[in-house]
């Protein structure tokens, strides 16, 4: 059972679009964070968010947690073509030291 | 140098064959993770290990097994390797955060494993 479905599954834009990432999930999670992968290797976090409600922005990149805790969102503004990659949210419950990652997204930004 | 290192990067192997994946890191983590990576799941947790004692069966660990020598490394072997074994696995590490409430993980680059 996958706990976390991303949407969409791919994505392909041009420069200087908007677009928006969504995580969702029916469980509750006391943190969530985002990762990047680059084709050859492997995810590197870019942000986590453990307040439902909270904001965080990391440049153009803005990550929204949702109010109950079960749902991410994250927003590229006027996207560059350094944003391909393959974008993965993974939750957290309690103290508990597993993640359980989405599906992911896999996004294409071209001139 | 690399924080997490995986060796080999990239392995063809034959039905029935026994495979190791190592990985080790210099970031002082206790907590080591190994995943597999299939187009369209994600990543999906195989085994952990919290501390050099503690091994932890994850969501698909049939048909693998894991030891952890020491702090710094945590190998993966497949006992008797099959074509659905092909995947990405990535190893990763973890330290409790401030407060202990969340944990963020720091993946290796990868190998790329074909059976078959």
């Amino acid at each position: 059972t996958q706990l976390l479905e991303q949407s969409p599954q791919f994505l392909s834009i041009q420069e200087g679009e908007n677009l928006t990432v969504y995580c969702n999930s029916s469980s509750v999670f006391s943190s969530l964070q985002w990762y990047r992968q680059e084709p050859g290797e492997g995810p590197v976090l870019l942000v986590t968010v453990v307040t439902g409600g909270e904001v965080k922005k990391l440049k153009r990149l803005t990550f929204q947690f949702g109010d109950a805790r079960k749902d991410s969102s994250l927003h590229i503004t006027a996207a560059q073509t350094g944003d391909t990659g393959l974008y993965l949210c993974a939750g957290a419950r309690g103290t508990a030291s597993k993640l359980t990652f989405g599906t992911g997204t896999r996004l294409q930004v071209t001139l | 140098d690399a924080d997490v290192t995986q060796t080999p990067r990239n392995r063809i192997t034959k039905t029935g064959k026994r495979i190791m994946l190592e990985c080790s890191q210099t970031k002082g983590h206790d907590r080591m993770y190994w995943y597999r990576q299939d187009p369209g799941l994600g990543l999906r947790l195989i085994y952990y290990s919290f501390d050099v004692k503690d091994i932890n069966k994850g969501e698909i660990s049939d048909g693998y097994s894991v030891s952890r020598q020491a702090q710094a490394k945590f190998s993966l072997s497949l006992e008797s390797a099959i074509p659905n074994q092909t995947a990405l696995y990535f190893c990763a590490t973890s330290d409790l955060s401030a407060g202990g409430s969340y944990n963020e993980q720091f993946f290796g680059p990868g190998t790329r494993l074909t059976v078959l």
